[in-house]
């Protein structure tokens, strides 16, 4: 166990809709990065915040978003979603510029 | 841009046999580098990691070591088990672009333990 948790696990959904993917980072860890990993694509770095600040935008989707709130919990907005969003989503935290990234067990998503 | 390339696989061994995955980079400033192995149904675990040329990884009886002069981080372990099967990914995190250190992974390499 990383420490850091997601919710939900499984999420299905249909195309156009909108969803939150919820992560909670490691105790005392500022930074919470987002990866997307699909067959095609691989593992793709997302976005990155540091104490509620956007620090680094990877290949994210303009209908995705994130943010960081103030007790340091993530979320990652998905909107019009399309059946190529179908991936495992995962986040990671990391203490204070320190470079280990510590997973959470993923949210799989499905647009049907 | 960074990029990491790793023999796809898949790799099936026996119980006992000699791993090796290989993995080579490009950075253009000076990464760290880590496998990470991401068990079925599970997220992805560090297995080892080195910040620079010449460093050692080594984590449960897996090795990898920094060759600056290869570009490589090749994955090993002298024995592997049954529990080891899993898929293995080469990443780099690279801070030359700042305060950013996201990770750049390789495809993953599946690896099947039969007893």
């Amino acid at each position: 166990d990383s420490g850091v948790t997601q919710t939900p696990k499984h999420l299905i959904t249909a195309t156009g809709q909108r969803v939150t993917l919820r992560c909670s980072p490691r105790s005392g860890d500022l930074s919470v990065y987002w990866y997307q990993q699909s067959l095609d694509q691989g593992l793709q770095f997302l976005i990155h915040y540091y104490n509620g600040e956007e620090r680094a935008k990877g290949n994210i989707l303009e209908r995705f978003s994130a943010q960081q709130f103030p007790d340091l919990h993530s979320e990652l907005n998905l909107s019009s979603l399309e059946l190529g969003d179908s991936a495992l989503y995962f986040c990671a935290s990391s203490p204070v510029d320190k470079e280990t990234q510590y997973f959470g067990p993923g949210t799989r998503l499905l647009v049907l | 841009g960074d990029s990491v390339t790793q023999m796809e696989g898949p790799v099936t061994l026996s119980e006992e046999a000699f791993l090796t995955i290989n993995c080579t980079y490009t950075a253009t400033g000076y990464p760290s580098l880590f496998w990470y192995v991401q068990y079925p149904g599970e997220g992805l675990q560090l297995l080892l990691k080195a910040t620079k040329a010449d460093d050692k990884g080594s984590n449960k009886g897996f090795e990898a070591t920094y060759r600056k002069e290869t570009t490589s981080f090749h994955l090993e372990k002298g024995s592997v088990q049954v529990s080891d099967s899993a898929v293995y990914f080469c990443a780099l995190s690279d801070l030359s672009g700042g305060s950013n250190y996201k990770l750049t992974f390789g495809k993953g390499t599946l690896l099947t333990v039969n007893p």
